[in-house]
């Protein structure tokens, strides 16, 4: 069955970029019928939808982030990522990355820390 | 954008009851494009429902959605021990947007 694997540093300093990636295996990310989605919740509180990826590489991204946040995908290697620039002490959670659009499939999440 | 609100924000019930939780959207969401998950304490959520009423695979019956429009409702018929968890909505139709979550907790 399919399954999403989120990588990346689960440290990054204040100002600099995120960088993720969300590794798909047992399916394609060249599907159609799905979009490729990022999702990030902060301790002990509630999950917030980040953007999304469709294979033809549209992306839509949550307003509140839109400015700071890049989605793409690498159907070379079955991955998709996601970046988020300039970040602060507020983007310290755990991301996911999931199958969407109902979201069926996710990864078991990666935490990520901004601090110096 | 559209604002999902869910309530209550806490639910405490005793294993063998009866379980209703509410999600409302600030604007009528297209196709019942709602869907719920549960998500225990250090655990990535799983999908029960998808197009408000739709059973996910291998999700037991005793979980089941209903609604339409903006008022959506998630019922778990006998809450069994594993059912105690965090659970949230998520609307699909206009961008995606989640509610803040009901917490059922063991009373």
């Amino acid at each position: 069955q399919v399954q999403l694997q989120e990588s990346g540093p689960g440290l990054v300093k204040p100002s600099q970029t995120l960088s993720l990636i969300c590794t798909v295996s047992g399916g394609s990310i060249s599907s159609t019928t799905f979009y490729w989605s990022w999702i990030r919740q902060p301790a002990g509180k509630e999950l917030e939808w980040i953007g999304r990826v469709y294979i033809n590489g549209n992306t839509n991204y949550n307003p509140s982030l839109k400015s700071r946040v890049t989605i793409s995908r690498d159907t070379s290697k079955n991955q998709f990522s996601l970046k988020l620039t300039s970040v602060t002490a507020a983007d310290t959670a755990v991301y996911y990355c999931a199958r969407a659009r109902y979201m069926d499939v996710w990864g078991k999440g990666i935490p990520v820390t901004v601090s110096s | 954008e559209i604002v999902l609100t869910q309530s209550p924000g806490t639910l405490s019930l005793s294993p063998g009851e009866r379980a209703t939780l509410s999600c409302r959207a600030s604007q009528t969401i297209g196709s019942t494009q709602l869907a719920w998950y549960q998500q225990k304490a250090g655990q990535a959520p799983r999908l029960l429902i998808y197009g408000a009423s739709s059973r996910a695979t291998g999700i037991p019956d005793r979980f089941s959605g209903s609604g339409s429009g903006t008022d959506f409702t998630l019922t778990i018929s006998r809450l069994e021990p594993e059912d105690f968890a965090v659970y949230y909505c998520q609307q699909y139709g206009s961008s995606q947007t989640f509610g803040p979550g009901t917490k059922v907790e063991i009373k």
